[in-house]
C-alpha cells in the first residue's frame, strides 16, 4: 500500500497568517492528491483535487501544489473558520485509497 | 443539492452483525462509485470499501478480512454496508462518500454514522 505522511502533525498559527502543510507518498502518485478538511464533529470537506485543482465553492486562499512523492497545502491568510484538521489522500492506488495521518490547526 | 444520509449505527457486541445504509438524493446516484470511510474516535480517516456504479466491481481494505461486504440499490438510489463479526477495532464514524471518476477524489460525504463495538 501506499504510505501518506503529513508533516507536521499539529500547528499553531494565528488569523491572517500564511501557512503551509506538507504530504509526502510513499512512492510516486503523479498529480493524484486530494486534500479535505475536516471540522470538529463533522464530516471531511473536499478542498483540492488532484494536487492544484481547487474545488468548486472553496475559498481561493487555498491552494495545492506538487508532483510525484512531494505535495504541500497552502492558506495563504488564515480565517477563524480555517482552524480544523486537514487530509492528504493519494488515488493514484485508486480504488485503494489512503489518507494522511492529519494535521490539526489550531489557534496560536 | 446532493445529500447523502446514513444510518443504521449503534451499539452491538463483538462478533455481532449490522447493516449501515446511504440514502442518497440530488444526483444521478446510478452513475457514481460510492465509497465507505471510516474514522475511529479521535484517529484518522480509513478507506473501506467502494462499490462501482453498476455493481460490478466492488474493492475492501485487507484490514477488514472478508467481514464487510458493500452493496447498492440503484434504484433505491442506496449503498449498504453489511458488517460481521464486529470487532471492538471496528469502532468508527462511518461516513458514505461520492467519488468523482474523472480525477478519483470524493466531492460529497454523509454526515457519518457511528458504530460502536463494545461488551
Amino acid at each position: 500500500d501506499i504510505q501518506m505522511t503529513q508533516y507536521p502533525s499539529s500547528l499553531s498559527a494565528s488569523v491572517g497568517d500564511r501557512v503551509t502543510i506538507t504530504c509526502r507518498a510513499s512512492q510516486s502518485i503523479s498529480t493524484y492528491l486530494n486534500w479535505y478538511q475536516q471540522e470538529p464533529g463533522k464530516a471531511p470537506k473536499l478542498l483540492i483535487y488532484a494536487a492544484s485543482s481547487l474545488q468548486s465553492g472553496v475559498p481561493s486562499r487555498f491552494s495545492g501544489s506538487g508532483s510525484g512523492t512531494d505535495f504541500s497545502l497552502t492558506i495563504s491568510s488564515l480565517q477563524p473558520e480555517d482552524f480544523a484538521t486537514y487530509y492528504c489522500q493519494q488515488s493514484y492506488s485508486t480504488p485503494r485509497y489512503t489518507f494522511g495521518q492529519g494535521t490539526k490547526l489550531e489557534i496560536k | 443539492e446532493v445529500q447523502l444520509v446514513e444510518s443504521g449505527g449503534g451499539l452491538v457486541k463483538p462478533g455481532g452483525s449490522l447493516r449501515l445504509s446511504c440514502a442518497a438524493s440530488g444526483f444521478s446516484f446510478s452513475s457514481h462509485t460510492m465509497n465507505w470511510v471510516r474514522q475511529a474516535p479521535g484517529k484518522g480517516l480509513e478507506w473501506v470499501s467502494s462499490i462501482t456504479s453498476s455493481s460490478s466491481y466492488v474493492y475492501y481494505a485487507d484490514s477488514l478480512k472478508g467481514r464487510f461486504t458493500i452493496s447498492r440499490d440503484n434504484a433505491k438510489n442506496s449503498l449498504y454496508l453489511q458488517m460481521n463479526s464486529l470487532r471492538v477495532e471496528d469502532t468508527a464514524v462511518y461516513y458514505c462518500a461520492r467519488e468523482v471518476a474523472t480525477d478519483y477524489y470524493f466531492d460529497y460525504w454523509g454526515q457519518g454514522t457511528l458504530v460502536t463495538v463494545s461488551s
